[in-house]
């Protein structure tokens, strides 16, 4: 079946730090790739996503990038702020399988 | 414009009782789907509904569960009879599309559901 990995399940930063989180997937005809972001007490909410054609996409702090031949996407967070502190999850086989999650912690 | 929503937030329920979820979709929806986390592990797919039609249903884990969408609105989650391993966050999403290529969905808050 389809495999998700996620690294790192916890990452702890300081505030205006980067942090990055890296989700490898095993299924090669996945061909969109979200990021989720899901806070305290609420559902996960997109916070970007890519398709398979494109291989960077940016949206202000938050960027994704897209390695198809090595079967890997990764969320990236510039100049981190108390309020990224969340769990975020990957989903490259939307609806069916999601990445474990990784809980990312900012502290000011 | 409304958000998906759940109810309730939170239950407590015995081993051997029986719960039932609800998930009202942002209106105008034709795709609903129902997902659990349990205790520090994936989110895990359920079902998938099209208006009232199961779609997919293959992430049911057993006949203890039954999922309703009767008139293609809101839709339950009946869990009967409850066993601990039941226990863990419930979420419902709901999208205007589904495809391959790819389609957002929206998550409700998710309910909360604790088998003692």
């Amino acid at each position: 079946g389809e495999n998700v990995e996620q690294h790192p399940s916890t990452l702890s930063v300081q505030e205006g730090d980067s942090a990055v989180i890296k989700c490898t997937y095993s299924d090669s005809a996945s061909n969109y790739f979200p990021w989720y972001k899901q806070e305290l007490g609420k559902g996960p909410q997109l916070i970007i996503d890519i398709r398979s054609n494109v291989g960077e996409k940016k949206d202000q702090r938050i960027a994704v990038t897209l390695n198809k031949t090595a079967k890997h996407f990764s969320l990236h967070i510039t100049e981190t702020q108390p309020e990224d502190s969340a769990v975020y999850f990957c989903a490259p086989i939307q609806k069916l399988v999601f990445g474990t999650g990784t809980r990312l912690l900012v502290s000011p | 414009e409304a958000g998906v929503t759940q109810f309730p937030s939170h239950s407590v329920i015995e081993k051997g009782q029986t719960v039932t979820l609800r998930c009202d979709p942002i209106s105008g929806h034709d795709n609903l789907y129902w997902y659990r986390r349990v205790m520090g592990k994936e989110i895990k797919f359920l079902l998938h509904f099209v208006k009232e039609s199961k779609q997919d249903e293959s992430g049911m884990p057993n006949n203890r569960f039954l999922a309703e969408r009767t008139g293609g609105t809101y839709s339950t989650l009946k869990v009967q009879p409850a066993e601990l391993e039941d226990s863990g966050v419930y979420f419902c999403a709901s999208s205007q599309d589904y495809s391959p290529r790819g389609y957002i969905q929206y998550f409700g808050a998710g309910t909360r559901l604790s088998v003692l």
